[in-house]
């Protein structure tokens, strides 16, 4: 089973509100990541947690505050976004976050910034 | 240069004909690469990993590694109408990051 699961799967949310995506794998995964999407581009990365500890931060504003309370769950909270934030949100997650590994990807949320 | 290049595509074949999908990359210590597709408003399914030298076959699939050449490329047998997707090409060089092509759209006319 190589499941991600996300929530909500569209989310549409004005520059003054405060939401939060959530993503979680029963895998077993020990690395998590958040990366974000726009139309006709390639993912770009966001963060990774590795054993649970924020391991790398794409230089990502501060209104994305990433959390990981456990192993299993992964949470991207959302406060005082542009409508440039508009994109698919994705999660995934990988055994490691080094040695050869395979990524994973939840089926993402699609996040409207109005 | 870019760290991974695809055909720009659109791509377009016959049902039933191979497809053929090319990927360079620039970092010559690149461990890790894959292919994922991706259909539209959907998010990139991995579909094929390869780590060495070689051929890996899956199905209708086959990843091809040439690490001299620094170039992948995914190939698909009697492409199907539902292999219509934009495939992306990823590799990892080191640590946690995938560096993603900016993808190839593919169609498949019946």
């Amino acid at each position: 089973d190589t499941e991600v699961t996300q929530t909500p799967k569209h989310l549409v949310m004005g520059m003054t509100n405060k939401k939060s995506l959530k993503c979680e794998q029963h895998m077993g995964h020990r690395a998590m990541y958040w990366y974000k999407q726009k139309a006709k581009k390639p993912p770009e990365l966001m963060f990774v947690y590795s054993y649970e500890k924020l391991s790398i931060n794409e230089s990502v504003p501060s209104r994305f505050s990433p959390e990981c309370p456990n192993s299993s769950l992964l949470n991207l909270h959302l406060h005082a976004l542009q409508p440039e934030d508009s994109a698919l949100y994705l999660c995934a997650s990988s055994i490691t976050g080094t040695g050869s590994f395979e990524q994973y990807f939840g089926p993402g949320t699609r996040l409207t910034v109005t | 240069q870019k760290e991974v290049e695809q055909n720009s595509g659109p791509l377009s074949v016959p049902e039933g004909a191979i497809a053929s999908l090319n990927c360079t990359y620039s970092d010559r210590g690149s461990q890790s690469f894959f292919w994922y597709r991706q259909y539209s408003g959907k998010s990139p399914e991995l579909i094929m990993s390869i780590y060495s030298n070689g051929d890996k076959e899956d199905g209708r699939f086959t990843a091809q590694l040439n690490k001299a050449s620094q170039y992948v490329s995914l190939l698909i047998r009697d492409s199907q109408p539902s292999d219509s997707a934009t495939y992306l090409c990823a590799v990892r060089a080191s640590g946690s990051r995938l560096t993603f092509g900016e993808g190839t759209q593919l169609t498949v006319n019946p």
